[in-house]
């Protein structure tokens, strides 16, 4: 089946720093989504891009969609506590019901 | 507007017991997905329905079962549970108005443990 490589794995950083993640793929997709879990909770949903090259913002967070369509960054300016958890990139098909292939996620960690 | 609702959120079974994860959604939603997320993985996809009265499998369907009689429900059966299905279970819908690109929205989970 299709892969996404999510990296880094985990990341520890201070409040106030910016974070950088991405996922590649050996598959396209035509939508890329980014999801946050809260320890026991479900994924929510941050950013979705639809098209290649597509730059999003929300709030701190930005994300791209790549050119090539098999990968995708995320970015949170100046971090603060609550965003910690872990995140998750998601790759969607457009055919199949339109199912998603998830990252392994990326461990954020903020001190204060 | 309760989303996408999942009971129990916690169980644990014996070895050989059966259980049914219920997953309801209220968003009038066509499609419906369960996933798995083993401890510090990604989910994975177990089975998903693109309406009632359609099911088909995902990447991880072995040792479960699913139906989809109605639009809001999309139960989760596990006939036979063992060790290897302890895990932590999510329910997905979305909607397949506006084009295909309509993101998932997942339910809290249930948690599920095989002794």
């Amino acid at each position: 089946g299709q892969q996404l490589n999510q990296s880094p794995q985990s990341m520890f950083i201070q409040e106030g720093e910016d974070v950088s993640m991405n996922c590649t793929s050996s598959s396209i997709f035509n939508t890329w989504l980014w999801y946050k879990q809260d320890p026991g909770e479900g994924p929510v949903l941050l950013i979705a891009l639809y098209k290649a090259g597509e730059l999003t913002s929300n709030g701190r967070l930005t994300a791209q969609f790549g050119i090539t369509r098999k990968d995708s960054f995320l970015n949170i300016s100046a971090s603060i506590p609550s965003d910690v958890g872990i995140y998750f990139c998601a790759g969607q098909e457009e055919t199949s019901g339109s199912r998603l292939t998830f990252g392994e996620g990326t461990q954020l960690t903020v001190n204060p | 507007n309760a989303g996408v609702t999942q009971t129990p959120k916690f169980r644990i079974l014996k070895i050989g017991q059966s259980m049914t994860l219920q997953c309801a959604q209220d968003m009038n939603h066509n499609y419906m997905y369960w996933y798995r997320q083993d401890p510090g993985m990604g989910l994975k996809l177990i089975y998903y329905s693109v309406g009632a009265g359609i099911t088909d499998k995902g990447e991880v369907p072995n040792g479960y079962n699913v139906s989809r009689s109605t639009t809001e429900d999309f139960p989760l059966r596990l006939e036979l549970a063992a060790p290897s299905q302890t895990s932590v279970y999510f329910c997905a819908s979305r909607t397949d108005l506006w084009g295909g690109n309509q993101p998932q929205h997942f339910g809290d989970g249930t948690r599920l443990s095989i002794l």
